[in-house]
């Protein structure tokens, strides 16, 4: 089942710099985009969402931009900081189910100082 | 800042046995869900959980697996015969509302071990 891809397992970049991370699906279905982020030995934390809707969604540091035609949505972090480096994980839900999230693979952001 | 907890953090167990997950979700959350994290694989949606009856299942949630609301406030995962294969990380999770409208809060993760 790969309705959610994260095509690039690491990333590294230099603080100060942008960080883009990528992750494009399969499903027309999903309507509703997330980010996670996740430490070892800690459980995803949520970072930003994106409805269907929009094409868009800053918070800080942090946006996420969706492009429903490619079926790709990336999540932009500038200026990257050290304390960034965690993996980050797309996850893609449909409406009309319970909030089942599918989720990408993964990718680990290394910024390095 | 209120947090998903769960317990223990992690549980070694022999094969063939019985283990039960314990999670506290959020207290005003309605909606809960497991998730599993194979070392090295992807986070799978195991089941959620709505108005004290599964919503959706995958096909991983066989019968070897339960959930249940004991009482107001955990939220428990039983697995009837632990496999090898069920050794993973576990989160627990909860949200307010439906996942389309707000985001899940998840635990730091039970890590369950199958010898």
């Amino acid at each position: 089942d790969q309705q959610v891809k994260q095509n690039s397992p690491s990333l590294s970049v230099q603080e100060g710099r942008i960080s883009i991370l990528n992750c494009d699906y399969t499903n027309s279905m999903f309507d509703y985009f997330l980010w996670y982020k996740k430490y070892p030995a800690e459980g995803p934390t949520f970072l930003i969402s994106i409805s269907s809707i929009k094409d868009k969604n800053e918070d800080g540091r942090f946006t996420v931009f969706l492009n429903k035609s490619a079926k790709h949505l990336s999540l932009h972090i500038v200026p990257s900081q050290p304390g960034d480096s965690a993996v980050y994980f797309c996850a893609a839900s449909v409406r009309s189910n319970t909030g089942k999230l599918i989720f990408g693979q993964g990718t680990t952001l290394q910024v390095k100082p | 800042e209120p947090e998903v907890t769960q317990t223990p953090s992690h549980q070694v167990t022999q094969m063939g046995q019985e283990v039960i997950l314990r999670c506290v979700p959020i207290s005003n959350h309605l909606y809960f869900y497991w998730y599993r994290q194979i070392l090295g694989q992807k986070v799978e949606f195991l089941v959620s959980f709505y108005n004290n009856e599964i919503s959706e299942k995958s096909e991983i949630f066989d019968d070897q697996f339960s959930v249940e609301r004991p009482d107001g406030s955990n939220f428990t995962l039983k697995i009837r015969s632990t496999k090898l294969e069920d050794s993973a990380m576990y989160f627990c999770a909860s949200s307010e509302r439906e996942i389309m409208n707000t985001e899940a809060f998840f635990g730091q993760g039970t890590r369950l071990t199958v010898v």
